[in-house]
């Protein structure tokens, strides 16, 4: 039950797109559907950006979203804001239990 | 508007027991459709699951962890708490508690800082 494994840090423009991966295993993300997305920044709570793979909850805006393929699910920002500058954490259910990712720092540059 | 709140000890010494509360206003905690569950980050580190318990009281751990955790819940108070014993240096971080459904953490308490130190 190893966290899921995400790139330290990802980096962007203002305006440009990124995308952040989040790799697990046929037991977790390969598995379910169960895939959310956190923004975390810091001193504050995490903040849901995603579940169930592609879903965004009310009030996020609509430059965040999700994908899957295998075991390999993305989140993708588009038209980088400043605001998006954050800690950004996957999760995947994992049968009994879920896991996070190591967490991926964004910059906007 | 859902609204959580961590509460307890700041300071915890090594071995002994760590115990939080997690009140929630706004919402039932005996909701059908929701898990609650705890959740902590480690100074530097990233976010770790430690588990969730239904209203019913049937609970879920982490494994690594699941030695040392207990989480209850009191439908009469509207809360659910949360024990770790035997606690050493690497258990000080911010926990949080958060409402889940289908695995993903909907709302969340602002966090409480726990250290472990003698």
């Amino acid at each position: 039950q190893s966290a899921l494994t995400q790139p330290p840090s990802a980096s962007g423009s203002p305006g440009q797109s990124v995308t952040i991966s989040c790799t697990g295993t046929s037991s977790d993300v390969g598995a379910y559907k169960y895939v959310s997305w956190y923004q975390h920044h810091p001193g504050k709570a995490p903040k849901l950006m995603i579940y169930e793979v592609t879903e965004r909850p009310s009030g996020v805006p609509d430059r965040f979203s999700g994908s899957k393929s295998g075991n390999t699910a993305s989140l993708i920002v588009s038209g980088l804001q400043a605001e998006d500058e954050a800690d950004y954490y996957c999760s995947s259910h994992a049968g009994s239990h879920v896991l996070f990712g190591g967490g991926t720092k964004l910059t906007v540059l | 508007q859902l609204h959580l709140q961590e509460s307890g000890p700041g300071l915890v010494k090594p071995s002994e027991t760590l115990s939080l509360t997690c009140t929630v206003s706004g919402g039932s905690i005996s909701s059908s459709s929701h898990h609650w569950a705890w959740v902590r980050q480690p100074p530097g580190k990233g976010l770790e699951w430690i588990g969730s318990i239904y209203y019913s009281g049937n609970t879920y751990y982490k494994p690594s962890l699941k030695s040392r955790v207990t989480i209850s819940v009191d439908t009469s108070k509207n809360q659910f708490s949360l024990k770790l014993n035997s606690v050493t240096a690497a258990d000080t971080a911010v926990y949080y508690c958060a409402r889940e459904k289908e695995s993903a953490a909907t709302d969340w308490g602002q966090g409480t800082l726990v250290t472990v130190s003698s």
